[in-house]
């Protein structure tokens, strides 16, 4: 079975300050594909990053970085120097390789950017 | 056009009504997908259609029936509907099919709420 863990159910932080969003995932393939999603007040699910098993590097994408470190299971998402529109929910996916298309999503996390 | 369109973005339904919603995508995608998400949830896949043939229900009631009529189009027929489903039901559409990676792309969803 596949599950995906959010422990930080809401973090709020000072604009400008930089934040981490935790993503640990728990699967028995040795192939998967793990996603960040953001979802702002509008609804829409925004895809952020689609990151394989075989890829262990890191990623930046201007304030956004993603730390995927196997040996411990984590798909971690920093966000520098974080603004108001930052505000939203963060949704941490995984899919096998193998078998059907569900994603398996974690219970998100809500973060606050405080002006 | 990388995006997918949803319609209507509100619904409001009584429990012996008979209504539909649309999902559009153009960008080529051949699966699409429904999800529902209630408050503080995370999406729940309903059903997968993948080359216009529903390839997964995830044990949904029949008064939700999907419809694939073309590549790009994927509605959701509601009828008979429970006040417990009233939530923000998602679509979205992938590049890839079963087996690989690809990232889904989500639609700005249908608020519905049943009377």
């Amino acid at each position: 079975a596949q599950k995906v863990t959010q422990a930080q159910t809401e973090i709020s932080v000072v604009e400008k300050e930089d934040v981490t969003l935790d993503c640990v995932y728990e699967t028995r393939d040795t192939t998967y594909y793990l996603f960040w999603y953001k979802q702002p007040p509008s609804g829409e699910l925004v895809f952020l990053i689609r990151r394989n098993s075989f890829d262990e590097q890191n990623e930046i994408s201007g304030r956004y970085s993603w730390n995927f470190q196997k040996s411990t299971s984590s798909f971690n998402f920093t966000i520098t120097a974080s603004q108001v529109v930052d505000s939203a929910v963060y949704f941490c996916a995984l899919k096998s390789n193998f078998g059907n298309e569900k994603l398996t999503f974690g219970t998100g996390t809500r973060l606050t950017i405080i002006p | 056009d990388t995006e997918v369109t949803q319609t209507p973005k509100h619904l409001v339904m009584g429990m012996t009504n008979k209504k539909s919603l649309k999902c559009e995508q153009h960008m080529g995608h051949r699966a699409m997908y429904w999800y529902k998400q209630k408050a503080k949830k995370p999406p729940e896949l309903m059903f997968v259609y993948s080359y216009e043939k529903l390839s997964i229900n995830e044990s949904v009631p029949s008064r939700f029936s999907p419809e694939c009529p073309n590549s790009s189009l994927l509605n959701l027929h509601l009828h008979a509907l429970q006040p417990e489903d009233s939530a923000l039901y998602l679509c979205a559409s992938s590049p890839e099919n079963s087996g690989v990676g690809g990232e889904q792309f989500f639609g700005p969803g249908t608020r519905l709420t049943v009377l």
